[in-house]
């Protein structure tokens, strides 16, 4: 088990440019979710996969936000056009399906700093 | 809907004494309930975790957590803090859906741990 892997660490980029963070997952784990935290706060839940499947995306994801799993493994989630607002960071977690809430794994992270 | 109140955004304890942080929930459903750490540039590791089995629950490093329904609360805490406890820790909360349980995780606003030599 090496836990759930998130690139880059950390993103530095002008406002305007694209951006592209990947997460692998657990390997037997099933969900995953792409969270975003800001200073000082605590993280917020952006969107969530099952297999391939996106379920469930927040308002906070704007159309300039992107998330795909193609093979039910692997996720990517791309910024288009940053804005200075989206300086964060990017959280991955995954978790398996089972009875009741299973608790969710967390990646270390991408901070994302727009210029 | 369901949300969860942090009572203090920090707390400073010297080292040996003990450790309370406190949480309160508001969920529509039965509650799921967590504790998570996070150290400074690091992701969330999970401490403990509440799913209606029993009301006191122990979890990692000498962390324990009482959930009382009537005070809607789920407060952590450490009998003697160490000096690796300093970090921010965040109460955590989910529900079941439309009885779909998807796991969503709403957070805390964190509370950061100082432990004084």
């Amino acid at each position: 088990d090496t836990g759930v892997s998130q690139d880059p660490r950390h993103k530095i980029t002008k406002r305007g440019q694209n951006v592209t963070f990947r997460c692998d997952p657990i390997s037997e784990h099933n969900r995953l979710y792409w969270y975003r935290q800001t200073l000082g706060q605590g993280p917020e839940f952006l969107t969530y996969f099952q297999n391939e499947a996106q379920l469930e995306k927040s308002r906070l994801l704007s159309d300039r936000f992107s998330a795909e799993r193609p093979k039910g493994s692997f996720s990517t989630l791309e910024i288009q056009r940053t804005e200075q607002g989206d300086s964060a960071m990017y959280l991955c977690a995954s978790s398996l399906v089972g009875v009741g809430v299973q608790p969710q794994h967390f990646g270390d992270g991408t901070r994302l700093s727009i210029l | 809907a369901q949300s969860v109140t942090q009572l203090d955004s920090h707390v400073s304890v010297s080292e040996g004494t003990p450790v309370l942080l406190r949480c309160n929930y508001s969920s529509s459903y039965s509650p799921s309930l967590f504790w998570y750490v996070q150290h400074p540039n690091k992701g969330l590791q999970l401490l403990l975790k509440y799913t209606s089995a029993a009301t006191l629950v122990k979890g990692i490093n000498g962390f324990e957590a009482e959930f009382k329904k009537s005070e809607t609360s789920f407060h952590l805490t450490k009998p003697s803090a160490h000096m690796s406890d300093a970090a921010e820790y965040f109460c955590v909360v989910s529900g079941l859906a439309g009885g779909t349980s998807y796991g969503k995780l709403t957070f805390g606003q964190g509370t950061i741990l100082t432990v004084h030599p």
